[in-house]
């Protein structure tokens, strides 16, 4: 069973406009944390969030906010007034307190049309 | 400080050659994992290595393996190359077994024909 689920797979929006990606996972450790990562064409992914499962405090970063609910499993990434660059491919990913792997989700290709 | 560096960016290798991929850490960083990212899907971790010590390793076969030097560069090799091996192959590092996250590379594009 995939840990993480990135429904996703492509989304178009035009720029200004708001974008959520959606992000489920499934784990049975109490201590886990979960990040988002951004791929651009160039193929190094980029660190853009961390949180740990204690901590369920909804973060804004700029543009960027993150909704963490441990209810639903749900780690969802919201870019406000979206721009051209932002189109890359964004992957949610989670590392489980036991383990020493990151669990990747299939990722969702993001295109922001000027 | 640099990031993590990876060589070769592409390599065009013939099914049951053997191949060595080669990762530089970032600075600082004693944790090296390799993941594999085929094309249109999420990295796969092949495995970690923690001051030199394989950490962990997910579900490859053997043929592919590693090396951490006292440096905290890392190889990665893959013996008798299928098609299927074709992916981009990703380094990461970091300077806490990934607690924290990692600093990817740019990735090696290996194609096998």
């Amino acid at each position: 069973a995939q840990k993480v689920t990135q429904a996703q797979t492509e989304i178009s929006v035009v720029e200004k406009e708001d974008v959520t990606l959606d992000c489920v996972y499934e784990t049975r450790d109490t201590t886990y944390y979960l990040f988002w990562y951004k791929q651009p064409p160039s193929g190094e992914l980029v660190f853009l969030i961390r949180r740990n499962s204690f901590d369920e405090q909804n973060e804004i970063s700029g543009r960027y906010s993150w909704n963490f609910q441990k209810s639903t499993s749900s780690f969802n990434f919201t870019i406000t007034a979206s721009q051209v660059v932002d189109s890359a491919v964004y992957f949610c990913a989670l590392s489980e307190g036991t383990g020493n792997q990151f669990y990747f989700g299939t990722g969702t290709s993001l295109t922001v049309i000027p | 400080e640099t990031g993590v560096t990876q060589s070769p960016t592409h390599l065009i290798k013939t099914r049951g050659q053997q191949v060595t991929l080669r990762c530089s850490s970032q600075s600082g960083h004693n944790t090296v994992s390799w993941y594999q990212q085929a094309l249109g899907q999420g990295p796969q971790f092949i495995f970690q290595y923690y001051r030199e010590e394989e950490n962990g390793r997910g579900n490859f076969p053997p043929r592919f393996s590693g090396l951490q030097f006292p440096n905290y560069s890392s190889e990665l090799n893959v013996n008798a190359l299928e098609l299927d091996d074709s992916a981009l192959y990703l380094c990461a590092s970091s300077p806490d077994l990934g607690t924290y996250g990692y600093t990817f590379g740019s990735g090696t594009r290996l194609t096998v024909v």
